[in-house]
Parts: structure tokens; sequence; C-alpha cells
């Protein structure tokens, strides 16, 4: 069966300090790959996703970057956070005609 | 472009009494519809899916939800809530054809009281 692992799942910053979360997938070849931040009473909001190896569209342009090195490996960075970075952060994948499955999240204070 | 609409932030509802948290939704393209809940700092679980076929959709924990494409609707029922139902509930959209991205409503809270 399929797993998708995602860590830390706490993380506090000090404003302009980087950021590097990772996600992985277990069990599945060739996933899509998403970043979703959810903050408060907005939702979730997409922020990236990859249908292949170094391939990623950004939705939001801002102080994130996302890489995919490896197929089942999606990685969320920033060079430096900013106070608004602070929120939950989700790591999902699909295949190619179906459902989202979600990791457990990422919560992230920048102070 | 595909969107989500979830009117509706909060809603309170007794213990054993009927729910419905309407999902509305925008698109130029047939869609795939999915409704997941998430209960407090943890990810978000599959409650149901509409890809085709029959538009009333069972789920699990007694969900369903019916899909009624006159009025892109999506919205999801329950007959008798209980307190563990208490979560926040997210409708979601896709595009059906070639298209990767998955469009989340705000979210409803929904709260069972005793």
């Amino acid at each position: 069966s399929q797993t998708i692992h995602q860590w830390p799942a706490t993380l506090v910053q000090p404003v302009g300090s980087p950021l590097s979360l990772e996600c992985t997938v277990e069990g599945t070849s060739n996933p899509n790959l998403y970043w979703y931040r959810q903050a408060a009473g907005r939702g979730l909001q997409l922020l990236f996703y990859s249908v292949g190896i170094g391939q990623i569209s950004s939705e939001v342009p801002q102080n994130l970057s996302a890489s995919r090195p490896q197929d089942r490996q999606f990685i969320l960075s920033s060079k430096k956070l900013l106070l608004s970075d602070s929120g939950f952060y989700l790591c999902a994948w699909s295949p190619p005609a179906g459902e989202l499955f979600f990791g457990e999240g990422s919560r992230l204070t920048v102070l | 472009a595909q969107s989500v609409t979830q009117l509706d932030s909060q809603v309170p509802v007794f213990e054993e009494a009927p729910v419905e948290l309407r999902c509305n939704y925008s698109s130029s393209v047939s869609v795939y519809l999915f409704w997941y809940v998430q209960y407090p700092n943890q990810g978000l679980q599959l409650l149901l899916k509409y890809l085709s076929g029959s538009t009333l959709v069972k789920g699990i924990n007694g969900f369903e939800a019916e899909f009624n494409k006159s009025q892109t609707s999506f919205h999801l029922r329950k007959p008798s809530v209980h307190i563990s139902d208490t979560a926040e509930y997210f409708c979601a959209v896709s595009g059906s054809l070639g298209t990767y991205k998955y469009i989340f409503g705000t979210g409803t809270r929904l709260k069972v009281l005793a």
C-alpha cells in the first residue's frame, strides 16, 4: 500500500532563517506531488505541484520554492523566512486520476 | 480554471440530528469532486469522491453526497451525526481531463452539540 511521510511535524524558526520541509511517498511510482499551505480560516492554498522529476509548477509567487530531486521526494524550501510564512503545510500525492492523499502536515511558526 | 465555494464557515448541530454541508463549484470542463475531513493538527482524510457514474456517492462514516451538474453542487449529508463528527470539512474539485490541480473550498467547521 502507498504511504506518505512528511517532516518535521513542528518547526519554530526565526525570521530570516532558511526552511526545508521534506515529503516522501512509498509504494507507488511517478506520483503527482503537491504542497499546500493552510492558514487559519482560509482553507488550503495550492503552492506547488509536480508531475515528474524536475518539473515544478508554482501557483503563487512568493518566498518559497519547491524541488523534486527524486521520483517520490518533494521538498519545500525558503532562503529567508517571513512572518507571513507561518502556517500548516501539507504535502500530498495523487495518481494520474483520482483523489489526493495527504501527509500529516508540518506546522511552521516564524517568530 | 475551477473554483469552489463553501458558503457556511460554521455549522452547529445537535447530536443525532441530520446535517447538510453545502458545496458549489465552478468549472468550464468536466470535474472530479471530493469531500475531505480534517481533525485538529492532522492531515486531510478522504470522505468520498465523485469521478463518474452514479451521482449519489456514499463514503465513510455514514456520509453521502450528491453531484448535481445543473446546479453545480456537491452537498455533503449525514442523516444522524455523532459527537465524533466534529471536525472541519473541505470540498475540492479537479478537472477530469489532463489537469493536475485540486482546488479546495475554505472549509466548513461542523460542531456537534450534546
